[in-house]
C-alpha cells in the first residue's frame, strides 16, 4: 500500500532485553517522526527527522532509547534494556516536509509490551 | 507538564445529541490540529486552523481557533454511531513538524 507501514505490529519482551522499532514512510516524504501513545492517551513526541539526520531529540525519554535512518526513508527505533514503563504503542508518522502545515500520516503503530 | 488539556476526557451520549470537545493551553501555538484515532490504527488529520479566531466546518464538525491562538473547540451536531473514536488536539509551534498533543477524548456514540 501507499501508506506509513509498521512492524512488527506486535512485540512483547521480557524486562532487560532490546527491542528494535521498523517505520516504512510514504515514499518521498523527507519528515519522520516518532511519538509513543499510553493506552487511550494523547501522543507524546519522541524524535524528528529530516532526511537521515535528526534536528529534534529532545522527546527520547532516556538514553536507552535512539532512533536512525537511513537513505531517507526507512527508521528504526531501538530501546535498550526495556523496562516496564516502556510499554505503550509506537507510532510513526511521515511527512511531505518538516513544517507544522505538512500533513502528517500515521501508520499503525506498533504495541510494546514489557513484562 | 500537560502544554494542551482537553476536556472532557471521556464522553458517551446518545445518537442525535450534540457535543463540544474543549482544548486549551496557557500557550500561544502557531497552529491548531484536531485528530481522530480508531482502535488498532494511527489518528487521521481532520482539520487544521491558523488564523486566531477561525472558524472550519467539515460536514456536521465545526472547529474554532481561539482569537489568543491559546485554544480549540470542536462541536458536532447530530452526533452519530460512527463519530465514535479517540479524538486528538494538537498544536504546533513554527518551524518544524514536531506536535504537542492533548490527551485525548474519547467519543461513544450510543444507537
Amino acid at each position: 500500500g501507499a501508506g506509513v507501514s509498521q512492524s512488527p505490529s506486535n512485540k512483547v519482551t521480557e524486562k532487560g532485553k532490546d527491542v528494535e522499532l521498523r517505520c516504512d514512510p510514504i515514499s518521498g516524504h523527507t519528515a519522520l517522526y516518532w511519538y509513543r501513545q499510553s493506552l487511550g492517551q494523547g501522543l507524546e513526541f519522541l524524535i524528528y527527522f529530516q532526511g537521515n539526520s535528526a534536528p529534534d531529540k529532545s522527546g527520547l525519554p532516556s538514553d536507552r532509547f535512539s532512533a536512525e535512518r537511513t537513505g531517507g526513508s526507512v527508521s528504526t527505533l531501538t530501546i535498550q534494556r526495556t523496562q516496564q514503563e516502556d510499554s505503550a504503542v509506537y507510532l510513526c508518522a511521515s511527512s511531505l516536509g518538516g513544517r507544522e502545515l505538512n500533513e502528517q500520516f500515521f501508520g499503525p503503530g506498533t504495541r510494546l509490551t514489557v513484562l | 507538564t500537560q502544554l494542551l488539556e482537553q476536556s472532557p476526557q471521556f464522553l458517551s451520549i446518545q445518537e442525535g445529541e450534540n457535543l463540544t470537545v474543549y482544548c486549551n493551553s496557557s500557550s500561544v501555538f502557531s497552529s491548531l490540529q484536531w485528530y481522530r484515532q480508531e482502535p488498532g490504527e494511527g489518528p487521521v488529520l481532520l482539520v487544521t486552523v491558523v488564523t486566531g479566531g477561525e472558524v472550519k466546518k467539515l460536514k456536521r464538525l465545526t472547529f474554532q481557533f481561539g482569537d489568543a491562538r491559546k485554544d480549540s473547540s470542536l462541536h458536532i451536531t447530530a452526533a452519530q454511531p460512527g463519530d465514535t473514536g479517540l479524538y486528538l488536539c494538537a498544536g504546533g509551534r513554527g518551524n518544524t513538524g514536531k506536535l504537542i498533543f492533548g490527551q485525548g477524548t474519547t467519543l461513544q456514540v450510543k444507537p
